[in-house]
Formats: structure tokens, C-alpha cells, sequence
């Protein structure tokens, strides 16, 4: 089945400055690949999403990109500001079949005023 | 957007009692839903992939006579944790994809279950 693997666990950036978190996935069927932002104690927020057949997707202050060939993904926060402070969650799925969503392991950001 | 609701939202319960927690998706209708528990500081791992009007698919290493699934209708799963021990301490939250937004690949999830085995 899929294995997705995050990193960095924990990452720390001045505010103002940019976050890139990176994903790696093994099943090469997978194709739709979701960003998480996850406070504590509450459900996981989708914050942008990404497809196979593109390989690049900005909103805003926040950007994936995807790399089919290498199987990685990652998402960059541009000026990050305190509100950012959360937990990020990469995810994989195949769009057709099961369907299951397979998470990283979750990068605890923190922004520094 | 979407939304799917969950009850209760943290329940303390006495070791060896059993648990129901229900999912309702409150303004679409969801064939699937999935079950998903976490532990303090980590990730979500899936349980198991509830089906409407069908036994539940569970993933390796999830007991399906410990934590029972049941998907009656379009807008309803509910799980139930048998018989339930402190390590079965945590954070449980459902998910859906709306089916007349299949396309957009999003999942929405419930606001999550914190379950506590005294």
C-alpha cells in the first residue's frame, strides 16, 4: 500500500520568512495529493490540494509543487506570520478504487514574531 | 462547503465499557466515510473505510470485532469501541468526500472524538 513520509517533524522560521515542508510517496498510482493544517485538538483543515496532472499550484501565500517522476511533494509558505503556527499534514491517494488517504506523519511549524 | 459532524466530541468512559461514536455528514450524502484515530502528537492513521449498506473494510492490524463500524444510511457511520482499555485512549475523527463533488477530491472531517479509557 501507500507510505507517505514528511519532513521535517518540527521546523521553526522567523515570521516574515518562508516554511517549505516536504513530502515523499511510494505509490506511483496515487495522484491527488492534499495539504493539512491541523490546531490543536481540532480537525484537520484542507489549505490546497494538488493533482497529477499538474506540477504546480499556488493560493495566495501558499504553494505545492509536485514532482510525479521523483514521487515528492512539497508545500511552501511564503511570509509567514504567528496564525501559521500549526500542524501540517501531507497526504496521498489514488483517485480511482479505494480511495483511502494515507497521511504523512504531520511537521509541527512554529512562527517566530 | 461541506459538513460532517461528529458526537461526542470527548467521552470518559470506564475500562471495559463500550463506546459509540456516530458521523453524520449533515448536507451531503457520503456512500464512504473513514475512520481515523490519533495519538497525542502524531499523524492520523486510517482504521478502516466505512461502506454504506456493506461490512466495513479495516486496515491491517485494526481489530474489526474491537472497533466496530456500521454505515446505515447515506449520511450516517457510527463506530463503536468494544470493551475498551486505556490504550484505546485517543482521538478518533470520520471523514467524507461528497459524492456530487466527487471531482474536487476533497475530504471533510468531523470535529474529531476524544476518547478516554480511565
Amino acid at each position: 500500500g501507500e507510505n507517505v513520509e514528511q519532513h521535517p517533524s518540527t521546523l521553526s522560521v522567523q515570521e516574515g520568512d518562508s516554511a517549505v515542508i516536504k513530502c515523499t510517496y511510494s505509490d506511483s498510482a496515487s495522484n491527488y495529493f492534499p495539504w493539512y493544517k491541523q490546531e490543536l485538538g481540532k480537525r484537520p483543515q484542507l489549505i490546497i490540494d494538488i493533482r497529477s496532472n499538474v506540477g504546480e499550484k499556488k493560493d495566495q501565500r501558499i504553494a505545492v509543487t509536485l514532482n510525479k517522476t521523483a514521487k515528492h511533494f512539497s508545500l511552501h509558505i511564503t511570509e509567514t506570520q504567528p496564525e501559521d503556527s500549526a500542524v501540517y499534514f501531507c497526504a496521498a491517494r489514488r483517485e480511482q478504487g479505494a480511495q483511502k488517504l494515507v497521511f504523512g506523519q504531520g511537521t509541527r511549524l512554529t512562527i517566530n514574531p | 462547503g461541506a459538513v460532517v459532524s461528529q458526537h461526542p466530541s470527548w467521552v470518559i468512559c470506564k475500562s471495559g465499557t463500550s463506546v459509540k461514536i456516530e458521523c453524520r455528514s449533515l448536507d451531503f450524502q457520503a456512500t464512504t466515510m473513514f475512520w481515523y484515530r490519533q495519538f497525542p502528537k502524531q499523524s492520523l492513521m486510517l482504521m478502516a473505510t466505512s461502506n454504506e449498506g456493506s461490512k466495513a473494510t479495516y486496515e491491517q492490524g485494526v481489530e474489526k470485532d474491537k472497533f466496530l463500524i456500521n454505515h446505515a444510511s447515506l449520511t450516517l457511520s457510527t463506530l463503536t469501541v468494544t470493551s475498551a482499555h486505556p490504550e484505546d485512549s485517543s482521538f478518533y475523527i470520520c471523514s467524507a468526500r461528497d459524492l456530487v463533488r466527487a471531482n474536487t477530491g476533497e475530504l471533510f472531517f468531523g470535529e474529531g472524538s476524544r476518547l478516554t479509557v480511565l
